[in-house]
């Protein structure tokens, strides 16, 4: 249980273009999302929060015009890099917590990762 | 803001040996985890502890929670080359987000 998809797994683009992450929740109810980002050999830095229904809360220095989520039902939260540039290449990452997680509450549990590359 | 702080960057050991990794910081933590990371995915729970003192294990791992709530340990015994990977703690603080530390790559020599 607590299985969080992301799709694609790989996507490469051309500088210019918008390209949109899909971060699902397979066998539960996802009341939070979070979008992180990693850079290769580096740790992994909030972008933002979002919570079903509402605006995603983002993190300072993090472009909401740039990177667009939407957390528009309990299973699927969508994150749209627009206008990307070879600068926004990097792995992101989703994470999903419910009402109750395995080992604690608000658990927060990762997809697979995003490899995006702008060309 | 909260930082979490992991050294070495890069550990080497021969299978079989134990190891131990440390995480510390200068701020509180409510809760502290540990989680591995293989390439290309992401990170996966490995142990949470949120109660200051606390000593868990699962399986071949063992964390501890430290009393003053600024570090924590994890220990792998008896390492196998699956065990590669990149081990990241992370923490909860007043904010109730969650702090990551740089992460600590694991080679395990067969």
């Amino acid at each position: 249980g607590a299985v969080v998809s992301q799709h694609p797994s790989r996507v490469i683009c051309k500088s210019g273009t918008s390209v949109k992450i899909e971060c699902r929740s397979l066998d539960f109810q996802a009341t939070t999302m979070f979008w992180y980002r990693q850079f290769p050999k580096k740790s992994l830095m909030l972008m933002a929060t979002s919570n079903e229904g509402s605006k995603a809360t983002y993190e300072q220095g993090v472009e909401k015009d740039k990177f667009l989520i939407n957390h528009a039902s309990l299973t699927l939260s969508t994150l749209t890099v627009t206008s990307a540039h070879p600068e926004d290449s990097s792995f992101y990452i989703c994470s999903a917590s419910g009402t109750s997680g395995r080992a604690f509450t608000n658990e927060q549990f990762f997809g697979p990762g995003t490899r995006l590359t702008v060309l | 803001g909260q930082q979490l702080n992991q050294s070495p960057q890069s550990m080497f050991i021969q299978e079989g040996e134990d190891v131990s990794m440390n995480c510390t910081s200068s701020s509180i933590f409510n809760t502290w985890l540990w989680y591995k990371q293989d390439p290309g995915e992401g990170p996966v729970l490995l142990i949470a502890l949120y109660k200051a003192g606390e000593l868990t294990s699962n399986g071949r791992l063992t964390a501890q929670f430290g009393i003053t709530r600024k570090d924590s340990f994890l220990n792998i015994s008896a390492s196998i080359p699956s065990d590669v990977g990149i081990y990241f703690c992370a923490g909860t603080g007043a904010n109730s987000k969650l702090t990551f530390g740089k992460g600590i790559t694991l080679s395990v020599r067969p």
